[in-house]
């Protein structure tokens, strides 16, 4: 079984649509959790790390289920800059390693 | 400003000939990881380094190699053992068991062996 488990999609979705991507991850030690976005070609970019809490940073939204072990990223009012792909990245400090999905790719249609 | 910085961004080798890929960081991180990207396909890890003369084999260590002499660079030399070296190498660093502190990446080297 895979540490961390994402849909990839493909998400097509129109301008101004609200999607969600989720999230899995099979060690309950995780610590720490993490959405970037990739473009295509270049390095992963962090976009935000997701808090027990919940966090929201203008149109994005991350939530942690602790007891599910998942993790979801809601973007609301899609813009075509957000076109790419979304990973979630998971930290174990047990190997204090960092383990990828294998990522979701987002396109928004004008 | 701080971060990491990968050299070269594009490189062309001949099959059977050893490549070195550099990365330097000037975040003062302890941690230090090196990736691999195929088309289409999630990160691999190949090594990781925690601390200065210390590193770990990750999933696909086999045909690599990494030193860990100074805190700020972690090469990655591919040698000729390694079956199918073209692909996207990223490298990465962090803070060591810091609680939710991400992992920051140079921008990439990519790779072509023919």
């Amino acid at each position: 079984r895979k540490e961390v488990e994402q849909d990839p999609g493909p998400f097509n979705v129109p301008e101004g649509a609200t999607v969600a991507f989720n999230c899995t991850y099979s060690n309950s030690a995780s610590q720490s959790f993490f959405w970037y976005r990739q473009d295509c070609r270049k390095e992963p970019k962090l976009l935000m790390s997701v808090y027990s809490s919940g966090n929201e940073d203008g149109r994005f939204t991350a939530q942690l289920n602790r007891a599910s072990q998942y993790i979801s990223l809601l973007i609301r009012d899609s813009k075509l800059s957000d076109s790419a792909t979304y990973l979630c990245v998971v930290f174990s400090n047990t190997g204090n390693q960092f383990y990828f999905g294998t990522g979701t790719s987002l396109t928004v249609i004008p | 400003d701080g971060g990491i910085t990968q050299s070269p961004k594009y490189l062309f080798r001949k099959e059977g000939q050893n490549v070195t890929l550099s990365c330097e960081q000037n975040l003062n991180h302890d941690a230090m990881y090196w990736y691999r990207q195929d088309p289409g396909q999630g990160l691999r890890l190949i090594y990781y380094s925690q601390i200065v003369n210390d590193f770990q084999k990750g999933d696909i260590a086999e045909g690599y190699s990494v030193s860990r002499e100074k805190k700020e660079s972690f090469p990655l030399t591919v040698t000729s053992a390694q079956k199918n070296p073209t692909a996207f190498y990223l490298c990465a660093s962090s803070r060591v068991s810091s609680y939710n502190s991400p992992l920051h990446f140079g921008n990439g080297t990519r790779l072509t062996v023919t």
